[in-house]
């Protein structure tokens, strides 16, 4: 299981919309819908933000949302706050109850 | 309200043996599959295994099989990471955190255990 591919970093100004990536394999990614994404503060656990592509939990908002085509999945930060800036971790499933992380995107507003 | 109550931090020096907890409530422990997660300083995050607490079935990622060990006590609520014999690399954060409803995604997570190794 390799760690899923994600941009080292990300920028954007108040207001703008960021997009990350999350590329895959048909074994993970392609195979399932079933991707996660995670916020993480500096010193901070990681939170959830999107599960199963594009659902929201409950008190996440809305300018948050996923999708995915193929192998690749995105996470799309519309109207970018001061407070979004993060880490941003991808997650799928890989099969067997398994998972994999992708490999981290730093999103920074300017 | 749910939560997991991890273990505090550890000073260990190499080759020692290490267990740490994560104590959850709120919801029914055995329900739920629980996860382990190590961050790297500076570094992302990586997915190490889990445990259905209920009928204690493990899965382990390729990397760490064999390195570590996932158990849980459904009696009381706790999960565990253990090291037989710790090494400088394994000096991280290990966060356990809970897989959701359609055992997709993590849900809940701990406060993180922070474990160093060093001589």
């Amino acid at each position: 299981q390799s760690a899923l591919t994600q941009p080292r970093s990300v920028s954007g100004s108040p207001g703008q919309s960021v997009t990350i990536s999350c590329t895959g394999t048909s074994s993970d990614v392609g195979g399932y819908n079933y991707v996660s994404w995670y916020q993480q503060h500096p010193g901070k656990a990681p939170k959830l933000m999107i599960y199963d592509v594009s659902k929201r939990p409950s008190g996440v908002p809305d300018r948050f949302s996923g999708s995915k085509s193929g192998n690749t999945a995105s996470l799309t930060i519309s109207g970018l706050q001061a407070e979004d800036e993060a880490d941003y971790y991808c997650c799928s499933y890989a099969g067997s109850y398994t998972h994999v992380f992708g490999t981290g995107t730093k999103v920074t507003v300017l | 309200e749910v939560q997991l109550v991890q273990s505090g931090a550890e000073v260990k020096k190499p080759g020692e043996s290490l267990k740490i907890s994560c104590k959850g409530s709120g919801y029914s422990f055995t329900s739920y599959w629980i996860g382990w997660v190590r961050q790297m300083p500076g570094k992302g995050l990586e997915w190490m295994g889990i445990i259905y607490p209920g009928d204690s079935d493990t899965r382990y990622s390729p990397s760490f099989q064999g390195q570590v060990t996932i158990s849980a006590d459904k009696s009381i609520s706790t999960a565990y990471l253990q090291w037989s014999s710790l090494k400088a690399s394994d000096t991280a954060m290990y966060y356990c955190a809970r897989l959701g409803t359609s055992s997709s995604s993590f849900d809940y997570w701990g406060q993180g255990t922070l474990v160093t190794v060093s001589s």
